[in-house]
């Protein structure tokens, strides 16, 4: 079936720093990916996607490009801030089949941004 | 607008007790999904509805667990003879369609306890 990996977590990083999540998937067919974060006391909320390969997903400073050839979608942001501190997860959504819209998700990756 | 709203954002129940959760999706959006964060397990996909049929149930862990759809609206999941490993919070999300393309918006979530 499908499955999502994200780097190992936690990660923690001062204002202003440069931020890296890597994510790597396996599929059938061509799933649709995403990016959704989850901020404290608060619930799912998506962040960015990308539908086909080669798109770049973009939103409050963050990107993520659909990368076939390396079945990747790594999250970057090239400054971050206290407000960005929160848990982020990839995740994937069949084209097709027995995984059609459903979204699997990676094991999800806690950001903290120190001022 | 309205978001999607679930019901009760908390529930403390004995071993063996039944519940039901109840999932308000946004308005006009046909295709609804149940999931389930847990510490050990991550997020994890159990059902889906497009309109009041379920194309998808792979996901339900046991026949304890099941949902229901009216109206094309409201959706209750309900787990019978409730289980400690059963407490999670368990989150119901909302597309305007199924399929791999759309983006799933999530309810804040019910907080399960099973003592």
């Amino acid at each position: 079936g499908d499955s999502v990996t994200q780097m190992e977590g936690p990660v923690t990083l001062s204002e202003e720093a440069f931020l890296t999540i890597n994510c790597t998937y396996t599929a059938t067919g061509y799933p649709s990916l995403f990016w959704y974060v989850q901020y404290p006391g608060e619930g799912l909320q998506l962040l960015l996607k990308a539908t086909k390969a080669d798109d770049k997903g973009s939103n409050k400073g963050f990107e993520a490009t659909y990368r076939k050839e390396t079945t990747s979608f790594h999250l970057e942001k090239g400054s971050v801030q206290v407000s960005d501190s929160a848990v982020y997860f990839c995740a994937s959504a069949g084209a097709g089949g027995t995984s059609y819209g459903k979204l699997t998700f990676g094991q999800g990756t806690i950001l903290t941004v120190h001022p | 607008g309205a978001g999607v709203s679930q019901s009760p954002s908390n529930k403390v129940t004995e071993k063996g007790k039944d519940v039901e959760l109840r999932c308000d999706p946004i308005s006009g959006h046909t295709a609804l999904y149940w999931y389930r964060q847990s510490l050990g397990q991550g997020l994890e996909f159990l059902i889906y509805f497009q309109g009041n049929s379920a194309p998808d149930k792979s996901g339900l862990p046991s026949d304890r667990f099941s949902a229901e759809r009216t109206g094309g609206s409201v959706s209750t999941l309900t787990i019978q003879r409730t289980q400690q490993e059963d407490s999670a919070v368990y989150l119901c999300a909302s597309s305007f369609n199924a399929g791999g393309l759309e983006t799933q918006y999530f309810g804040p979530g019910t907080r399960l306890l099973v003592l």
